[in-house]
């Protein structure tokens, strides 16, 4: 119950093309969502992160889109660039305790 | 503005030698602290947290063991390294409560144990 299932496991898109990156939870108590970018080599950053009281954020061209009822969340990319290309982790935590990291997706943008 | 860094970046060590990461959090008081394993191209294994001085405890088991000295300094230790702690070794810091709960991860340390 404590899990995070990402998809797909690796993602290849083109330039100024969307990557979508699914994400799904199973513990209804989970109140906050983060995705972090990772370049190799580095620690993972916060990218953009929701709570479950709304069904969307959008900041720059990363958008994340939550449904709670389904108990799934995605990060949508738009105008994907090289400079994306790197590894995305979904979380889920509740009030900062009890963090849970998806697996990862492995994202390459092509030139 | 909140900092964390940790040091070495980077350790080659003998199979059979101590290990100590160091991980230091500025700009906050009373963090939660963790430390993460991350084997190439693999996820975030939780090895650690603390939520307070003293306080640690330990969700894998392994040869590994964690300190927390002081409210912002976590410490990795072993007392004999295995090859197969080998990894890129992460330290994180949140805090509790609504509007402040993300998790922010150190710069890292890689670790190679020949």
């Amino acid at each position: 119950q404590q899990q995070v299932k990402q998809s797909p496991q690796s993602l290849i898109v083109q330039k100024g093309g969307i990557s979508i990156i699914n994400c799904a939870y199973e513990n209804t108590a989970f109140d906050y969502f983060p995705w972090y970018q990772q370049f190799p080599g580095k620690g993972p950053a916060l990218l953009i992160a929701i709570r479950p009281d709304v069904s969307e954020k959008k900041e720059g061209r990363f958008t994340i889109s939550f449904n709670k009822s389904a108990k799934q969340f995605s990060l949508h990319i738009m105008d994907s660039q090289p400079g994306d290309s790197a590894t995305y982790f979904c979380a889920a935590s509740i009030s900062g305790q009890n963090f849970v990291f998806g697996p990862g997706t492995r994202l390459s943008v092509l030139p | 503005s909140q900092t964390i860094h940790q040091w070495p970046a980077t350790l080659v060590q003998p199979v059979g030698s101590p290990l100590s990461l160091e991980c230091t959090v500025e700009g906050t008081s009373n963090p939660n602290l963790y430390w993460y394993r991350q084997a190439a191209g693999r996820g975030l294994q939780l090895l650690f947290y603390s939520v307070g001085i003293g306080q640690i405890s330990s969700e894998v088991p392994q040869n590994l063991s964690a300190s927390r000295p002081q409210d912002r300094q976590f410490i990795l230790s072993s007392k004999k390294l295995l090859l197969s702690d080998s990894g890129f070794y992460l330290c994180a810091w949140s805090v509790i409560g609504k509007g402040q709960e993300t998790q922010y991860f150190g710069p890292g340390t890689r670790l190679l144990v020949l």
